[in-house]
């Protein structure tokens, strides 16, 4: 079946330090690859997807490359601000054969940015 | 605005005593989905629904009911609530076809059963 391996958190960084959140999955046929980011006391927001091998999904200065050959999905940002600060969860869809499929997700990255 | 809203937002309740927290989305999406967050497990999902009247289990539907009579709205049902069901609860919907895997979510239900 399908699952998700996202690196436990927390992690603390300082305001404009250098952001990588590891992903790797395991998924049968081709999965599309989803960050979600989760603000305090706020539910999941779409942060980027990547629908296909080498695809690159970016928003907000975030960054993940669809890495068919490492089944990774690792999110990055070049320097990361307070506001950044939430939890972070890695997702794969299921096959895109026209009917919906459930969302796997990761166990959740905390990102903690301080002054 | 374009949204999943969920009521209640927090909830405490006793063993056995039936509730029910209501789902309802403005974007006419056909898919609705019901999944709890718990530490170290992220979101499962309970139950989902292609479309009106049809509605399937998803990885952790004991304990649960869901019903879906019209498109906007997809309450959860606890006809019996138990303490390991505490937990964060948020609803998501999307569409079908091209952005299916898309999923817009709510802002989430705090459930505490004693």
């Amino acid at each position: 079946g399908n699952s998700v391996t996202q690196m436990e958190g927390p992690v603390t960084l300082s305001e404009e330090a250098f952001l990588t959140i590891n992903c790797t999955y395991t998924a049968t046929g081709y999965p599309s690859l989803f960050w979600y980011v989760q603000y305090p006391g706020e539910g999941l927001q779409l942060l980027l997807k990547a629908t296909k091998a080498d695809d690159k999904g970016s928003n907000k200065g975030f960054e993940a490359t669809y890495r068919k050959e490492t089944t990774s999905f690792h999110l990055e940002k070049g320097s990361v601000q307070v506001s950044d600060s939430a939890v972070y969860f890695c997702a794969l869809g299921g096959l895109n054969t026209g009917t919906a499929s459930k969302l796997t997700f990761g166990t959740g990255t905390r990102l903690q940015v301080t002054l | 605005e374009a949204q999943v809203t969920q009521n209640p937002r927090y909830l405490i309740t006793v063993t056995g005593k039936k509730l029910t927290v209501t789902c309802s989305q403005n974007m006419n999406h056909e898919y609705m989905s019901w999944y709890r967050q718990d530490p170290g497990l992220g979101l499962r999902q309970i139950y989902y629904s292609m479309n009106v009247e049809v509605t399937d289990k998803g990885d952790v539907p004991e304990g649960y009911k869901v019903s879906r009579k019209e498109k906007r709205n997809f309450p959860l049902i606890l006809e019996s609530p138990s303490p390991n069901q505490t937990s964060l609860y948020f609803c998501a919907s999307g569409e079908l076809g091209a952005n299916t895997d898309t999923q817009y979510f709510g802002p989430g239900t705090r459930l505490t059963v004693l």
